[in-house]
């Protein structure tokens, strides 16, 4: 059974800071990984989706990478702003699955102004 | 307008009533999926669709059913609300033309649901 991990489940940080989210996975043949925000009481807001082939993706001040065999992601976010603050989740796709995502717990991040 | 909507946003309702929750897209994805989510517990599949013919228990369905009307529309239904379904619902799709490794899912605001 794919088990995936957030490392911390909770960050505050100072305004302008760089900042790195972990997140683990127990079963390594996965066919994607994705990293989702979420604001409170809203919904998900995917960031970026990894496939299993790949090795990072960016978008904006975020950089996500992948580590396949060591059961790893980071999410890196560049200079941190207070909007930035919100709940972040990874998810992964696993093979024989059939499509589902298996959620991690969420690290929750506070950025200070 | 949202890409995927999903009604009634709060609902409060009292333990063995039967509660239907909507969700529509126009995205024009064929699959479709019900999560719930729980302060420490993280997002759980309850069932999922790829298409209106196709239904599919995900990980908790006890207690839930879903129908497929269209392509864009599935209903999760709570055949009799008891306390412990009250949690964050949200409805999410992806594309089933896009290759697994491709397979992004788009979410929902989401249903807060409370159970009395």
């Amino acid at each position: 059974k794919q088990e995936v991990t957030q490392i911390p489940a909770a960050l505050s940080v100072p305004e302008g800071e760089n900042l790195v989210l972990n997140c683990s996975f127990t079963d390594s043949a996965i066919y994607n990984l994705q990293w989702f925000r979420q604001d409170p009481g809203k919904g998900l807001t995917s960031l970026l989706l990894i496939q299993s082939s790949q090795r990072e993706q960016t978008s904006g001040r975020l950089n996500a990478s992948l580590d396949k065999s060591s059961g790893r992601s980071t999410l890196y976010i560049a200079a941190s702003q207070p909007g930035d603050s919100a709940t972040y989740l990874c998810a992964v796709i696993r093979g024989g699955s059939n499509y589902k995502l298996t959620f991690g717990k969420g690290t929750l991040l506070t950025v200070n102004p | 307008d949202a890409d995927v909507t999903q009604t009634p946003r709060n609902r409060i309702t009292k333990t063995g009533k039967r509660i239907m929750l909507e969700c529509s897209q126009t995205k024009g994805h064929d699959r479709m999926y019900w999560y719930r989510q729980d302060p420490g517990l993280g997002l759980r599949l309850i069932y999922y669709s790829f298409d209106v013919k196709d239904i599919n228990k995900g990980e908790i369905s006890d207690g839930y059913s879903v129908s497929r009307q269209a392509q864009a529309k599935f209903s999760l239904s709570l055949e009799s609300a008891i306390p412990n379904q009250t949690a964050l619902y949200f409805c999410a799709t992806s594309d089933l033309t896009r290759p697994l490794s491709y397979n992004e899912q788009f979410f929902g605001p989401g249903t807060r649901l409370t159970v009395l």
